[in-house]
């Protein structure tokens, strides 16, 4: 199965307005990180956000909020009042337990399109 | 965050030549880095991962002596390839993580044609 499954390959908002892009996982381990990267057309990620598995609160940063529901096992991400610089790729990502050396599984991406 | 520089960020190469690419985390000590390659428009393929002074681990399927990984010190990781084929063009990007970091780091990435 799967680690991540992002089911949007393409998304489209207007410019100011919200958008959800959806991330769901699968593990057993009861110690997760969940976190998303935005990737420009450049080809840096940048990290926006993270969610660990304990965590009893949404995390946020700025425009960024991730919607974490763990009993569906769902980590999604709402940008709000997009903007034009926000058009890019966006992985979800997961790293099970809490070693530096395990691996982080990426999802396909969502490509992002902020209409003017 | 935490800053990682990758070079050369555009490197074309002769078939059958060796390429080096670096992997320098500017601010903090790595104790892990992966190695990733990415297909236009897909997502990232973990190509090994690389602790300080030992052995890198390699997925399956990539090749360890065509895709050669030295993590000497706590801040720098290289990724050789060695007689590179056309095939081999692609990006590659690295990433780092210290001991008390959640997330890991990104370079720039490497966008590799060989020709």
């Amino acid at each position: 199965a799967q680690k991540i499954t992002q089911t949007q390959p393409g998304m489209f908002v207007q410019e100011k307005e919200a958008v959800t892009l959806d991330c769901t996982y699968d593990t057993s381990d009861p110690s997760y990180g969940l976190f998303w990267y935005k990737q420009p057309s450049s080809g840096e990620m940048i990290f926006l956000i993270y969610q660990g598995s304990y965590d009893q609160q949404n995390a946020t940063e700025g425009r960024y909020s991730l919607n974490f529901q763990k009993a569906r096992k769902s980590a999604n991400l709402v940008i709000s009042a997009s903007q034009l610089g926000d058009s890019a790729m966006y992985f979800c990502a997961m790293r099970e337990g809490t070693n530096t050396g395990n691996q982080f599984y990426f999802g396909t991406g969502t490509s992002l399109t902020v209409i003017p | 965050g935490a800053v990682v520089s990758q070079h050369p960020s555009r490197v074309i190469c002769k078939s059958g030549t060796s390429v080096k690419i670096e992997c320098r985390s500017l601010d903090f000590q790595a104790t892990t880095m992966f190695w990733y390659r990415q297909f236009p428009k897909k997502s990232l393929m973990l190509m090994a991962t690389s602790n300080e002074g030992s052995k890198a681990t390699y997925e399956q399927g990539v090749e360890k002596d065509k895709f050669l990984i030295n993590h000497a010190s706590l801040t720098l990781s290289t990724l050789t390839v060695t007689s590179a084929h056309p095939e081999d063009s692609s990006f590659y990007i690295c990433s780092a993580r210290g001991y008390r970091h959640t997330e890991a780091f990104f370079g720039q990435g490497t966008r590799l044609t060989v020709v």
